[in-house]
Parts: structure tokens; C-alpha cells; sequence
């Protein structure tokens, strides 16, 4: 079974920090995504990454970075955490094509409050 | 661009019916449309993805079906159980990229 892991379920930061939200898959995935989940809003798409080193801007990328610098591994930072980036963090992970056959498989999402 | 809406928004049914949860897109043009379940406070699992070329997916109690020219999925829950409660999402693929654009949901209660 594929299997995509975030590292924490619950964060608590606080105001200005830099926070670190990690994200390891292995099945060998060229894709990797980042989500934010909020009520009412559903899931909105932060940041994608299709290969090592390559990454692109989804619908809210303000006030976020993500790093990739091994395949399985796709990391989510904040650079000064804000009281609005209280949010479900999912993170996300297919293969590449945009074909019939992709998938996408989720990690168990992380809860950060920030402070 | 591609928009997609699910009815109902939300569901309350007692245990041991059969229901129909709705999804619609715009763009008919989709590789594929996936549903996902998503229990309170956790992540989304994966039930079903349906390919552009077929019409139903089926997974035990879960048939999932696909009409693009209507723009339409149905998931079909067979005798619905308390432990099916969760919120459902389907999602397709933004055109010719890998990324997925969700529906807001269904949440499903079903009561003992």
C-alpha cells in the first residue's frame, strides 16, 4: 500500500516563527502537493513539486516555501508564522502523466495553531 | 476553469439505506475523477478512481460512476452503516497537469 506520512498530527507555534511541516511518501512518486484545508473554504492547493528541485505555485502560495531535495521528501516551511496559517496542512503525493491511471494518495493531515 | 459542486452539502440517514452522493464539473474534459472519504480531524483515503474511459468503478459496498458528457460522478453507498459517516470528496484533475481540484463535500451522518 502506498503510504505517505506526515510528521507531526498537531503543532502549536507561535507568532513569527519559522515552522517546518514535513512529508515523506514511498512509492516512489514523482508528484508531491500541499494542501490547506479550512471550513468552508475546502482544499486549496499551496505548493506542487513534479521532480527533485522543481517546484510550482499553487492557488495560495503567499507566506510559504516548500524544499525538495530528495524524491520521497517534500517539505512544507513558513517562513514567520501568522495567526491566519491556523489551518489543516495535508499533504498529498501521485505519479506524473495526468493520465487515467494517477492516483493520488494522502497523508493524515497535520493541525497547526499558531499564537 | 474548472469548477466542481457536490449535493448535498450534507446528508442524515438511517442505518441500512442505500444513497446517491452527487458530484459535478465543468469541464468535461478530465483523465480521470477520484472520491475520497475524509473522517473528522485526519487526512483524505482514497475509495475510488474511475478513468475517463470507463462508466463505474466498483469497491465492495461503493459503486462509483462517471457520464463526462453530462459532467456528472454519483457514488453509490450500498447499506449504509454508522461507520460510513465521514465526509466525501471527489476531485478531478485540472486539465493536463497532475493537479487535483476538489469539491466542497458531502458530510454523511448515518444513525443507528
Amino acid at each position: 500500500d502506498v503510504k505517505v506520512t506526515q510528521s507531526s498530527r498537531y503543532l502549536v507555534k507561535r507568532t513569527g516563527e519559522k515552522v517546518f511541516l514535513e512529508c515523506v511518501q514511498d512509492m516512489d512518486h514523482e508528484n508531491m502537493f500541499w494542501y490547506r484545508q479550512d471550513p468552508g473554504l475546502g482544499l486549496r492547493l499551496i505548493y506542487f513539486s513534479y521532480d527533485v528541485k522543481m517546484k510550482e505555485k499553487g492557488d495560495i502560495p503567499e507566506g510559504y516555501s516548500v524544499s525538495r531535495e530528495k524524491k520521497e521528501r517534500f517539505s512544507l516551511i513558513l517562513e514567520s508564522a501568522s495567526t491566519n496559517q491556523t489551518s489543516m496542512y495535508l499533504c498529498a503525493s501521485s505519479l506524473i502523466g495526468a493520465q487515467m491511471y494517477t492516483e493520488a494518495f494522502f497523508g493524515q493531515g497535520t493541525r497547526l495553531t499558531v499564537v | 476553469k474548472q469548477e466542481v459542486t457536490q449535493i448535498p452539502a450534507a446528508l442524515s440517514v438511517p442505518e441500512g439505506e442505500n444513497l446517491v452522493l452527487n458530484c459535478s464539473f465543468t469541464d468535461s474534459a478530465i483523465y480521470n475523477l477520484q472520491w475520497f472519504r475524509q473522517d473528522p480531524g485526519k487526512g483524505l483515503t482514497s475509495l475510488l478512481l474511475i478513468q475517463s474511459s470507463q462508466r463505474e468503478q466498483t469497491s465492495g459496498r461503493l459503486n462509483a460512476s462517471l457520464d463526462k458528457s453530462s459532467g456528472r460522478s454519483t457514488l453509490y453507498i450500498a447499506a449504509s452503516q454508522p461507520g460510513d459517516s465521514a465526509t466525501y470528496l471527489c476531485a478531478v484533475p485540472s486539465y493536463n497537469t497532475d493537479k487535483l481540484i476538489f469539491g466542497t463535500g458531502t458530510r454523511l451522518q448515518v444513525f443507528p
